[in-house]
């Protein structure tokens, strides 16, 4: 079974701080991806990674993709109230086009 | 961008009935659909994946006759959750992407609430 665990579960910051969110595990995926989350809503997509090493940014996001890919990171720059949310990590095992997320990061920025 | 709708938003049904919940692609076909089930405050767990025609693999621990899971036509999968109890109760998520691709396109949820 394909465990993603992720760090911390709970972050709670003010406003214009950094943060790292980390997502590991002990399998390897041939892609992962990062969503946010909002009460009573889907999870919304991110970003999605497939090469080892690779880094993407989107803004103030910067996504990691461990050179193993079996673990990533999300570093936020600048953190505002918007940020807010559950954040989800979600990896695909090799072979397959499913999905498992991670035990998730629950982001509060304070104004 | 693709749209994925789910149908109820949300339901509340008593102890020992069935709830089905409907999960449409309605700008593209969905070769393959996805059913996730979350727990307050908890990530979301694969329940089973459905592809078009076949029937359903399921995750392990999920149990497929208290699940049914029907992908009928290319837009639409329905998640039947039999003889509901209490402990059933949870937001139910899909998604649905094409064939050959990893991108998942996600519904909006469905709130169970089983008295």
């Amino acid at each position: 079974t394909q465990l993603l665990e992720q760090s911390p579960q709970f972050l709670s910051i003010q406003e214009g701080e950094n943060l790292t969110v980390y997502c590991n595990s002990s399998s390897v995926f041939s892609s992962l991806q990062w969503y946010r989350q909002e009460p009573g809503e889907g999870p919304v997509l991110l970003v999605t990674v497939v090469t080892g090493g690779e880094v993407k940014k989107l803004k103030r996001l910067t996504f990691q993709f461990g050179d193993a890919r079996k673990d990533s990171s999300l570093h936020i720059t600048a953190a505002q109230t918007g940020d807010t949310g559950l954040y989800l990590c979600a990896g695909s095992p090799s072979g397959t086009y499913k999905y498992i997320f991670g035990t998730g990061t629950r982001l509060k920025v304070l104004a | 961008g693709a749209v994925v709708s789910q149908h109820p938003s949300w339901v509340i049904c008593k102890s020992g009935t069935s709830v089905k919940i409907e999960c449409r692609s309605l700008d593209f076909q969905a070769t393959t659909m996805f059913w996730y089930r979350q727990f307050p405050k908890q990530s979301l767990m694969l329940m089973a994946t459905s592809n078009e025609g076949s029937k359903a693999t399921y995750e392990q621990g999920v149990e497929k006759d208290k699940f049914l899971i029907n992908h009928a036509s290319l837009t639409l999968s329905t998640l039947t959750v039999t003889s509901a109890h209490p402990e059933d109760s949870s937001f139910y998520i899909c998604s649905a992407s094409l064939l050959g691709t990893d991108t998942q396109y996600f519904g909006p949820g469905t709130r169970l609430t089983v008295l």
